[in-house]
């Protein structure tokens, strides 16, 4: 079963770090481009980064360029968003989401949640 | 960066309903667009990929339509399932970006 799972979340102070991680299973990871997706209380769907199947090719939004590092190791099957400088605008709940190149994000994790606050 | 813009953003509709949502894109993205439903305190599910294709285990009552910046998803029937929030979303560049959402409420 092809499956992701994140971890990582929690409660944080604006100004801090966090780490988030996804443990993908099921699936060939290192064949696969991986993206961050985040969703704010009561919002829509937000991109926030991609990484290509072999980490040479890495985009972000505006909204967390400079900030945000997408990272992943794909010996341990395992992808990454490394957070700092967070903002209150930060708090979401983060997906991870496997894509094919043609058929879009194919594949959710449940989601881990970031919470910003003082 | 390519905007997506959805309309309506909420839509009341009763079951056996045909319910349509458009998709408009600020540039075209040809038919790399693909449309996703999301229940409450779930992740979001693909359900139609390359502006037309019905993903695997996807009811047919759903459709999808369009290329360039004009793309529309239909129910061709509602059922009491697809009571949900359904996002667009372009992949022709690599900044990904969502639509706002539409709210498929009961009538």
């Amino acid at each position: 079963e092809v499956q992701l799972v994140e971890s990582g979340g929690g409660w944080v102070q604006p100004g801090g770090s966090l780490r988030l991680s996804c443990a993908a299973s099921g699936f060939t990871f290192s064949s696969y481009s991986m993206n961050w997706v985040r969703q704010a209380p009561g919002k829509g769907l937000e991109w926030v980064s991609k990484i290509s199947a072999s980490s040479a090719s890495i985009y972000y939004a505006d909204a967390v360029m400079g900030r945000f590092t997408i990272s992943r190791d794909n010996g341990k099957e395992l992808l990454y968003l490394e957070m700092s400088s967070l903002r209150d605008e930060d708090t979401a709940v983060y997906y991870c989401a496997k894509e094919d190149y043609a058929n879009g994000m194919e594949v959710w994790g449940q989601g881990t949640t970031v919470t910003v606050s003082s | 960066d390519i905007q997506m813009t959805q309309s309506p953003s909420t839509l009341s509709a009763s079951v056996g309903d045909r319910v349509t949502i458009t998709c408009r894109a600020s540039q075209s993205v040809s038919r790399w667009l693909a449309w996703y439903q999301q229940k409450p305190g779930k992740a979001p599910k693909l359900l139609i990929y390359q502006a037309s294709k019905l993903e695997s285990g996807v009811p047919s009552r759903f459709s999808g339509s369009g290329s360039g910046t004009e793309f529309t998803l239909t129910i061709s029937s509602l059922q009491t399932d697809d009571f949900a929030s359904y996002y667009c979303q372009q992949y022709n560049s690599e900044s990904r970006t969502f639509g706002q959402g539409t709210k498929v409420e009961i009538k």
